[in-house]
């Protein structure tokens, strides 16, 4: 099993739509949770972090599950530029020994 | 602020020339991280450097070595190219395990 799944995807929405996206992960001692935006043939970056009580950044919603260990990512008013690669990033261990483990990535295509 | 910067953005190699990527970070980060990113596999960790004079090995560090030049500077060295190390090579860096700031990356192309 894969520290952290995501679905690949592609999810295909139409503009304006709802999406949300799902990512599991296997280390229970995780304590850092991040989603992070890829553009074709562009570096990963930051689009939130992810807070235990959950957090919203405009049309998007992150949200922590530790009981099930899950994190989710829900956008709305879905625009075209909003189509991407949204990657699952969760990281465990201390100070020195930081691990990062991402997600395959899914990927949302916005059509008009 | 430049951010994380690497260069090439491009090579191409024949199987056993080597070469090394430069990564440069101007944030006075203490961890610095290289990473391969292939299709279906997601982003997979080479090799880290948790503060300078350190490094240690990620999930693939097999014919890869890297040196911490200073704080800004975490280079990635390619002894032997193999076509297997075909991928898109990214750096990242961060600080007290926050958030990563990446590179935009290098398409190596091993023929």
């Amino acid at each position: 099993r894969k520290e952290v799944e995501q679905d690949p995807g592609p999810f295909n929405v139409p503009e304006g739509a709802t999406v949300a996206f799902n990512c599991t992960y296997s280390n229970s001692a995780s304590q850092s949770f991040f989603w992070y935006r890829q553009d074709c043939r562009k570096e990963p970056k930051l689009l939130m972090s992810v807070y235990s009580s959950g957090n919203e950044d405009g049309r998007f919603t992150a949200q922590l599950n530790r009981a099930s260990q899950y994190i989710s990512l829900l956008i709305r008013d879905s625009k075209l530029s909003d189509s991407a690669t949204y990657l699952c990033v969760v990281r465990s261990g201390t100070s020195g020994t930081y691990k990062y483990i991402f997600g395959t990535g899914t990927r949302l295509k916005v059509l008009a | 602020n430049a951010g994380v910067t690497q260069t090439p953005k491009f090579q191409v190699l024949k199987t056993g020339q080597s070469m090394t990527l430069q990564c440069a970070q101007d944030m006075n980060h203490n961890s610095m991280y290289w990473y391969r990113q292939d299709p279906g596999m997601g982003l997979r960790l080479i090799y880290y450097s948790a503060s300078e004079g350190t490094t240690d090995k990620g999930e693939v560090p097999n014919g890869y070595n890297v040196s911490r030049l200073n704080k800004r500077e975490f280079s990635l060295r390619l002894e032997s190219a193999a076509p297997s190390q075909t991928s898109v090579y990214f750096c990242a860096s961060s600080e007290g395990g926050g958030q990563q700031f990446f590179g935009p990356g290098t398409r190596l192309t091993v023929l």
